[in-house]
């Protein structure tokens, strides 16, 4: 079973939309992570979160939202999707070096 | 303002030869740097790192090596495989330091490679 989950794995959606992107961690890493990734731009971190208790915008955080629901649960919320924000989304995982991503929800806002 | 950048966005290399991928970075206060690889329909994958305090690192067919006085690192793969195409992603990071920044990692924008049996 994979360490990271991502649910759900590709999604299509309408402008003004409320959209919710699920990550389940089994590492038992207390730091997790979201990312977009756009062509040509690499990854772009949108939230962070050290614990459950601790919750940090990244360099791209407007629009969207996040919830740590548990140490193993990080969920991401753009609450009126719009079309700039199609992309590939990941979450990873971290305990201190190297973190551990997600196989990646595909976005489409139409 | 890109402070990791990959200014290759793409590399062709014959199978059985080197592949060297390469990365700049403007914050001389990163203490850490990696190296993710990534295939289509898939998440980044850890390949290797390096502390600012060595300048190679070597794991198998792949060593990393940095230079902090430009700023520069580098990915060579040898010998390259067709299994090696992917597109590869440097990052930079705060490992010991870096305040409000400490675990962060920062990626340059990717190099496709494409290994040629």
């Amino acid at each position: 079973d994979a360490d990271v989950t991502q649910t759900p794995r590709n999604r299509i959606t309408k402008t003004g939309k409320r959209i919710m992107l699920e990550c389940s961690q089994t590492k038992g890493h207390d730091r997790m992570y979201w990312y977009r990734q756009d062509p040509g731009l690499g990854l772009r971190l949108i939230y962070y979160s050290f614990d459950v208790k601790d919750i940090n915008k990244g360099e791209i955080s407007d629009g969207y939202s996040v919830s740590r629901q548990a140490q193993a649960k990080f969920s991401l919320s753009l609450e009126s999707a719009i079309p700039n924000q199609t992309a590939l989304y990941f979450c990873a995982t971290s305990e201190r070096g190297e973190q551990y991503f997600g196989p990646g929800t595909r976005l489409t806002v139409t | 303002d890109q402070q990791v950048k990959q200014n290759s966005p793409s590399l062709s290399v014959q199978e059985g030869r080197i592949s060297i991928l390469n990365c700049d970075y403007t914050n001389s206060m990163f203490d850490y740097f990696l190296w993710y690889k990534k295939y289509p329909a898939e998440g980044p994958t850890f390949l290797i790192s390096i502390s600012s305090i060595k300048d190679k690192n070597e794991d198998g067919r792949f060593t990393v090596f940095l230079n902090k006085s430009a700023k520069h690192l580098s990915l060579h793969i040898v010998p390259s495989q067709p299994g090696d195409s992917a597109v590869y992603f440097c990052a930079a990071s705060f490992l010991w330091g870096g305040g409000t920044s400490y675990g962060k990692l920062t990626f340059g924008q990717g190099t496709i490679l494409t290994v040629h049996p």
